[in-house]
């Protein structure tokens, strides 16, 4: 399996909290991302990091941020959590696109709720 | 954009029984695909990938997909399910252009197993 942990892996918290989830990997890929995953929505993408310092917007960017300071660290924030941000978030790792064809690792995930 | 389409929410197969699960995908060039599984409570795994060459592609656990260009679809096969296959299954499509590396993911098809 591939080296990836997420932390924490619960978490509850109230309305208005600000939260950070943390992604660690030990397989010094380069990209990392961040989806959510709700009930009849699949997965979806939150933001994603091509490198040290470099992200971008995914599809349900809103209400999020996230830094990368270190290869081996993605960090999402919630800087003023919502109960609609209540959901399963995952990170993903994958490779350059000539050694894996964007094969993504995913790690176990972070249940939040928001109350 | 690049849109992918899992038309069975959930499939009800008993254990013994083959299987396939539909994917159609919306993408102006030739695709990556993929299939992952998730367990309940767990984060995703690949099951297989198609990026070039024979269009029938073997993956872990005994399944196969299909890519069919006329079709825009790829879909997952396995002869004979077992029960231990009851899980989330999701279909993705990802660019194969340099500097791309999104996954667009289906919602997903829930397999329940009768024993």
């Amino acid at each position: 399996d591939a080296g990836i942990t997420q932390s924490p892996r619960h978490k509850v918290t109230e309305t208005g909290t600000p939260v950070t989830l943390r992604c660690h990997q030990t397989e010094n890929h380069r990209y990392m991302y961040w989806y959510r995953q709700d009930p009849g929505h699949g997965l979806r993408l939150i933001h994603y990091s091509y490198g040290v310092k470099d992200t971008d917007k995914g599809e349900v960017s809103d209400g999020y941020s996230v830094s990368r300071s270190k290869t081996e660290d993605f960090l999402l924030t919630l800087e003023s959590a919502t109960s609609s941000q209540t959901s399963v978030y995952f990170c993903a790792i994958s490779d350059s696109l000539s050694k894996t064809h964007n094969e993504q690792f995913f790690g176990p995930g972070t249940r939040l709720t928001v109350l | 954009a690049q849109s992918v389409t899992q038309p069975d929410i959930h499939i009800t197969v008993s254990e013994g029984a083959s299987l396939e699960l539909r994917c159609n995908y919306s993408y102006g060039a030739t695709p990556y695909l993929f299939w992952y599984v998730q367990s309940p409570g767990q984060g995703l795994q690949l099951l297989l990938k198609y990026f070039s060459g024979d269009t029938l592609v073997q993956g872990i656990k005994g399944f196969e997909a299909e890519f069919k260009r006329s079709q825009s679809s790829f879909n997952l096969r396995k002869p004979s399910v077992h029960w231990s296959d009851a899980a989330e299954y999701f279909c993705a499509v990802g660019p194969s252009g340099a500097g791309s590396y999104q996954l667009t993911f289906g919602k997903g098809t829930k397999l329940s197993v009768i024993p």
